[in-house]
């Protein structure tokens, strides 16, 4: 099946740096990606969503200049987290959607710690 | 590892009920979800339901969980058109993190 990995798994950082997410469909064109956040005790929530070679669209509530959405290429988008505060603290996960049909494929996710 | 599975396809009659079906296999499931994908969009949460609970009700929403059959099932009541979309179930085993694993989507079309 389809895969999509995400990097880095696992980061720690200062608060008030920036933090840059990368996820990548290893096996095929992803025309759309999606950006989720899962909060503890809570499941995912839709952040964005990234069309190739278009700026993201962002649902109501997240920062556009805050959470800063990238998808430069058909394999690649990322998710760059400005400033960096403990509150960012979370869990990110990216999803891939290929040209044809709905089926989303999910990234590891990437767990972020603001110190 | 974790697997879970859900019927690809289902059709029903506007203002009928709609029950999806999920089933799953990690016995340590702790949170059970539903999602919506609507064409073109990304998923929304619409339910989900701790794995101490039987049954939840929200609006026209209700979950059953069956923990023994790892059984999980949604209903929709008084379906509408706008509820056709993708369904998908999700498990985790903990409230934070890794370990999410989802169902292929069940797509609910709502026949006038």
């Amino acid at each position: 099946g389809a895969v999509v990995s995400q990097h880095p798994s696992w980061v720690i950082c200062k608060s008030g740096t920036s933090v840059k997410i990368e996820c990548r469909s290893l096996d095929f064109q992803a025309t759309t990606m999606f950006w989720y956040r899962q909060f503890p005790k809570q499941s995912l929530m839709l952040m964005a969503t990234s069309n190739e070679g278009s700026k993201a669209t962002y649902e109501q509530g997240v920062e556009k200049d805050k959470f800063l959405i990238n998808h430069a290429s058909l394999t690649l988008s990322t998710l760059t987290v400005t400033s960096a505060h403990p509150e960012d603290s979370s869990f990110y996960i990216c999803s891939a959607r290929g040209p044809l049909g709905d089926t989303q494929y999910f990234g590891p996710g990437t767990r972020l710690t603001v110190l | 590892g974790e697997d879970v599975e859900q019927s690809l396809f289902l059709s029903v009659r506007e203002g009928d009920s709609s029950v999806i079906n999920c089933t799953y296999t990690d016995s340590s499931s702790t949170y059970l979800y539903w999602y919506k994908q609507e064409p073109g969009a990304g998923l929304q949460l619409l339910t989900y339901i701790f794995s101490n609970m039987d049954m939840k009700q929200d609006q026209r929403l209700t979950v059953l969980l069956n923990k023994k059959d790892k059984h999980l099932s949604l209903r929709i009541a008084d379906t509408q058109t706008g509820d056709s979309a993708i369904y998908f179930c999700a498990e985790s085993i903990q409230d934070y993190g890794q370990n999410f694993v989802f169902g292929p989507g069940t797509r609910l079309s709502v026949l006038p």
